[in-house]
């Protein structure tokens, strides 16, 4: 049958339990990598970035891993609470224009 | 806390009409985007905006589709003449000086066609 949209990737995780969200990226020209948080019916808002040329980077509660060699993202999220319920997005920007890409998404799901 | 804004929220029009999605950037930024984001699907790239012209856009981006910085404050998405696929989610972005990259979304138009 016809499928509408994209089937997102689903984290179902604890309260209280550390979250990880993995991106693979494919564009190497990327100056920076940024993960956004997107609540239902809401514009994506920023949480962390991370330049290229770094490998890890922590913020509360956050840390995001960059692994150049393999080209991979991960978001690492301490003590997820059920506000952290959302879908994250990784996206890779750069060039003169700083234009974003965007990956798929993942929607974590936090019980309580 | 500044914030990017948008007008309206939901916009419904026949297929043909035109449209026009505002946006008010955060005050001192320099930088200006517009995103669009298909149900279920992820947030693609349209067209960046920078002292008053466009700097880059994407393959979606035809000659239907234009933008616009009247005045000091508002960033407008204008489509000539609306198609069914044009229904989606648009954003729009700023960001401020020459390599700052952090990117601020507004809250999103829900641009309905039928």
């Amino acid at each position: 049958g016809e499928s509408v949209g994209l089937h997102l990737p689903t984290l179902s995780v604890q309260e209280g339990d550390n979250s990880i969200i993995n991106c693979a990226y494919s564009n190497s020209a990327s100056d920076y990598f940024i993960w956004y948080k997107q609540e239902s019916g809401k514009g994506p808002q920023f949480i962390i970035d991370i330049r290229s040329n770094m490998d890890k980077r922590q913020g509360q509660r956050v840390t995001v891993l960059l692994n150049k060699t393999v080209k991979h993202l991960s978001l690492q999220i301490a003590a997820t609470q059920p506000g952290d319920s959302a879908v994250y997005f990784c996206a890779g920007g750069g060039g003169a224009t700083n234009k974003l890409i965007f990956g798929t998404g993942t929607l974590l799901a936090v019980q309580p | 806390e500044p914030e990017v804004t948008q007008t309206p929220s939901h916009q419904v029009t026949q297929m043909g009409q035109e449209v026009i999605l505002r946006c008010v950037p955060i005050s001192n930024h320099l930088y200006f985007y517009w995103y669009r984001q298909i149900l279920g699907q992820k947030v693609e790239f349209l067209v960046s905006f920078y002292n008053n012209e466009i700097s880059e856009k994407s393959e979606i981006f035809d000659d239907q589709f234009s933008v616009e910085r009247p005045d000091g404050s508002n960033f407008t998405l204008k489509i000539r003449s609306t198609k069914l696929e044009d229904s989606a989610m648009y954003f729009c972005a700023s960001s401020g000086l020459a390599g700052a990259f952090e990117q601020y979304f507004g809250p999103g138009t829900r641009l309905t066609v039928t």
